[in-house]
């Protein structure tokens, strides 16, 4: 199965600032899924990027605030924009390995 | 629209007791299923998972889930629980179809052991 190395693992931002969220994986995949979870509640897919095109978002999320990159196979970011508390969750990515899918540790954003 | 339906949100067993945790799921092709656990503070876990063959599937820790298709279901068991099994399970589904579609998620179930 394929490891990711996701970062920062935590973070404290202030409102109106924004975070970068990277996601690397150790082998090449097609897609990598971005997922939402809320303090106490399960995953919410927030969008899907695939390398060389733009991301394809769910309901109640758009580029503006979530703005991914896909630069290549291994590696894409996920940037957290113009942040108010209700941004406070676990921020996940996930690719699938051929054996099944593979999350990253988590980022924990809280802000404040 | 595809969907997964965890019932219980909260169940408490007593350490060393049974343990069966649902999963419904709604879905129009052949679903690919998992448990994922997650401890507090902690990432996602993968017990189990089916692809195809064998119902019953076997994970780790000692978890076991069947697939049951004329019941849309796919419960995870365990025939004694450890304190150490406190956590958050999620059940998932995800499709591949060649397009390596996302999971879809339950809403998760909290499990607590009393000693």
């Amino acid at each position: 199965s394929a490891v990711i190395s996701q970062k920062p693992s935590r973070d404290i931002c202030q409102r109106g600032t924004s975070l970068t969220i990277q996601c690397q994986v150790d082998s090449q995949v097609t897609m990598m899924f971005w997922y939402r979870q809320q303090p106490g509640q399960s995953l919410t897919l927030i969008a899907t990027a695939n390398q060389g095109s733009e991301a394809t978002y769910e309901s109640g999320f758009v580029i503006d605030k979530f703005p991914i990159s896909r630069p290549n196979l291994t590696f894409s970011t996920l940037t957290v924009s113009n942040m108010s508390p209700e941004d406070s969750s676990i921020y996940l990515c996930s690719v699938f390995s051929g054996n099944g899918y593979t999350f990253g540790s988590g980022t924990r954003l809280t802000v404040v | 629209a595809q969907s997964v339906t965890q019932p219980d949100i909260h169940i408490t067993v007593s350490e060393g007791a049974s343990l069966e945790l649902r999963c419904n799921y709604s879905y129009g092709a052949t679903p690919y299923l998992f448990w994922y656990v997650q401890s507090p503070g902690q990432g996602l876990q993968l017990l189990l998972k089916y692809f195809s063959g064998d119902t019953l599937v076997q994970g780790i820790k000692g978890f076991e889930a069947e697939f049951k298709r004329s019941q849309s279901s796919f419960n995870l068991r365990k025939p004694s629980v450890h304190w150490s099994d406190a956590a958050e399970y999620f059940c998932a589904v995800g499709y591949y179809g060649g397009s390596q579609g996302n999971l879809i998620f339950g809403k998760g179930t909290k499990l607590s052991v009393k000693p």
